[in-house]
């Protein structure tokens, strides 16, 4: 079936380097695609989304990127911080009309080495 | 103020036994939904409801059965709980399924243990 997946599980980043995370989809009806981060202990948090009209969002510090063609999202942040570890997941939903659920991927853990 | 919250936090119980789960948010949404996170960290959803009205209804036993006695309440009874079923439960909602803004907001988990 459709599905979202991350290409690493684990990443290690020196604090003050740059992250980034990525994300295969498959459904290509999808439009919406969202990262969250999830701290421990807590329910994940909105970061930034992206709608498939576009190929690049920035916010703070963080920058999402989609490429259509291979059907990959990335999740950049810059000078990354200890307060940046936590569990990273795309989720994406697909524009078929009606309700569509949004399906979360299997989540990357960030790791950051003071 | 807490936006979506979910009690209890914690629960710890035996095999067999029925609980529920409650939620609620002040956000004013119309959407609240319920998934489910593995010891994998993956989240599954599992149900949403739209003012009252459930709208999505994954592959759940029919053990669980969500209630939704307004728009800003979503509860989840669960009965004879397995040994499987211990994971994180958490609550969520959102302006509106249908809405183009679909951010999510997540309420703190509640941590369910089956022994």
């Amino acid at each position: 079936g459709e599905s979202v997946g991350l290409h690493l599980p684990t990443l290690s980043v020196q604090e003050g380097d740059n992250s980034i995370i990525n994300c295969a989809y498959s459904n290509s009806a999808s439009d919406y695609f969202i990262w969250y981060k999830q701290e421990s202990g807590k329910g994940p948090q909105f970061i930034i989304d992206i709608r498939s009209n576009m190929d690049k969002r920035q916010g703070q510090r963080v920058t999402v990127l989609l490429n259509k063609t291979v059907k990959h999202l990335s999740l950049q942040i810059a000078a990354t911080q200890p307060g940046d570890s936590a569990v990273y997941f795309c989720a994406e939903r697909p524009n078929s009309g009606g309700y569509q659920k949004v399906t979360f991927g299997t989540g990357t853990k960030l790791q950051v080495i003071p | 103020d807490t936006a979506v919250s979910q009690t209890p936090k914690y629960l710890v119980t035996q095999m067999g036994n029925d609980k529920s789960i409650k939620c609620e948010q002040n956000l004013g949404h119309d959407t609240m939904y319920w998934y489910k996170q593995d010891s994998k960290k993956f989240l599954k959803i599992m149900f949403s409801y739209n003012n009252k009205e459930l709208i999505i209804n994954e592959t759940v036993p029919n053990r669980f059965s969500p209630k939704s006695p307004d728009k800003a309440h979503l509860n989840l009874h669960i009965n004879s709980l397995e040994l499987g079923d211990s994971a994180v439960y958490f609550c969520a909602s959102s302006q509106g399924a249908r809405s183009r803004v679909e951010t999510q907001y997540f309420g703190p988990g509640t941590r369910l243990l089956v022994l």
